[in-house]
């Protein structure tokens, strides 16, 4: 699977957009692109993945740029219960591991 | 919807002592289970995972056994702790491999 690059730490006003960037240069053309987050002391959350194009759902939405080496994971309206580390993964179609780097934890202030 | 199970939320063991920790899963049908380890501070690694009914792929050499007596039960055994053993354990499924898994919130195991 691809390695992932993602900043550390994040800092986002509440009820703005969160915008959470991954660089993943390496991904090759059957890798998808997830995100997880992790609220402390939880177990991860599926938030939405993608392959090409842009993704939306009630959580959030996944922009990939056309050559597929980077995505921006965009919380519309960040609320505190959005504070979390918040995990880039590669993966290709029909693996059965994720790799959770390090992620980037992302607090909300109010 | 589809619900996962993890129990218990906290354990603290003795070295030495057996462990049984167990992952059930509710509105699926043949769903592929995955246990993962978590040490303080770092990412995720996967330690078995089953596609069907006492079908079971260890991804890591180690002290802890897997099991899957039922369709949507999953269950992770050690006959003897190690300190090493000490972690947050979680379970996950997903409807087949490669699509997105779902995670329970995990055991704490604590090894003194």
């Amino acid at each position: 699977d691809a390695k992932t690059t993602q900043p550390p730490s994040m800092d986002c006003a509440e009820g703005r957009a969160a915008n959470l960037p991954c660089n993943h240069s390496t991904i090759s053309g059957n890798e998808y692109v997830y995100w997880y987050r992790q609220i402390h002391s939880q177990g991860p959350q599926y938030i939405i993945h993608g392959l090409k194009n842009n993704e939306t759902n009630e959580m959030a939405s996944l922009i990939i740029t056309e050559d597929r080496k980077s995505s921006t994971l965009i919380l519309p309206h960040a609320t505190l219960r959005d504070t979390a580390v918040y995990y880039c993964i590669v993966r290709g179609t029909g693996a059965n591991n994720l790799f959770f780097g390090t992620g980037t934890r992302l607090t909300v202030i109010p | 919807s589809q619900t996962i199970h993890q129990w218990p939320a906290t354990l603290v063991q003795p070295v030495g002592s057996p462990l049984s920790l167990e992952c059930t899963v509710e509105g699926t049908s043949n769903p592929n289970l995955y246990w993962y380890r978590q040490a303080a501070g770092r990412g995720l690694q996967l330690l078995f995972y089953s596609v069907g009914i006492g079908q079971i792929s260890s991804e890591v050499p180690q002290n802890l056994s897997a099991s899957r007596p039922q369709d949507r039960q999953f269950i992770l055994s050690s006959k003897k702790l190690l300190l090493s053993d000490s972690g947050f354990y979680l379970c996950a499924w997903s409807v087949v491999g490669g699509k997105p898994q779902h995670f329970g919130d995990g055991t704490r195991l604590s090894i003194l």
